[in-house]
């Protein structure tokens, strides 16, 4: 079963603007982490969150968590052409090995 | 530095036929090794995991198994490809004992006919 669910499952914005996206995830986890995939490609990690943090940031990413509503946001800040793309979470449970992604968001920005 | 490799980028094949699909990782020593599927415009499916040599963990059954022969080689194989086996392929690997993000190939997209 799928773990996490993003939202929304696309989302348009212009250059500059701020995109914002959300995951929600079903059981406890170790820590969450996002990914960007570009169309036709592998996925590349971004950033990852454990569990006793609440945000995180990374040049124009900012990453929150919030464990008790199982849910966590990624914020793309001055958003540029080159963002289009979907954005994916993943998250593991303590002591797994395996990462279960969400459904993905795919973030157009238009220039 | 660690690099990973995934071949081919690209597959057709006829139902019924078998595959082959190699992952290799270069640069560290027993990691973590997965193989993930991608439905066109959906999310990652966990297909095989390993985490050493002859070690494999299935999560979805299905028409495919995987091998670890050595210690940074997977593989995924077929013995008779079905239409719905179509899809993106994705190897990726992570560092033992560690709870860092994966690395992926840059996958397969295999297109049964």
């Amino acid at each position: 079963s799928q773990q996490g669910e993003e939202d929304p499952q696309a989302l348009s914005i212009q250059e500059g603007e701020n995109a914002t996206m959300n995951c929600s995830y079903k059981t406890s986890i170790n820590n969450l982490q996002w990914y960007r995939q570009n169309s036709g490609r592998g996925l590349v990690h971004l950033i990852l969150i454990r569990s006793n943090e609440r945000e995180k940031h990374s040049g124009r990413l900012r990453v929150t968590l919030d464990t008790s509503k199982k849910s966590s946001s990624l914020l793309i800040t001055a958003s540029r052409a080159a963002d289009t793309a979907s954005y994916f979470c993943a998250t593991a449970g303590s002591g797994t090995y395996k990462y279960i992604f969400g459904t993905g968001t795919r973030l157009k920005v238009l220039a | 530095s660690q690099t990973i490799h995934q071949w081919p980028a690209t597959l057709v094949q006829p139902v019924g036929s078998p595959l082959s699909l190699e992952c290799t990782v270069e640069g560290t020593s027993n990691p973590n090794l997965y193989w993930y599927r991608q439905a066109a415009g959906r999310g990652l499916q966990l297909l095989f995991y390993s985490v050493g040599i002859g070690q494999i963990s299935s999560e979805v059954p299905q028409n495919l198994s995987a091998s670890r022969p050595q210690d940074r080689q997977f593989i995924l194989s077929s013995k008779k490809l079905l239409l719905s086996d179509s899809g993106f392929y994705l190897c990726a690997w992570r560092r033992t004992g560690g709870d860092e993000g994966y690395t992926f190939g840059s996958g397969t997209r295999l297109t049964v006919v």
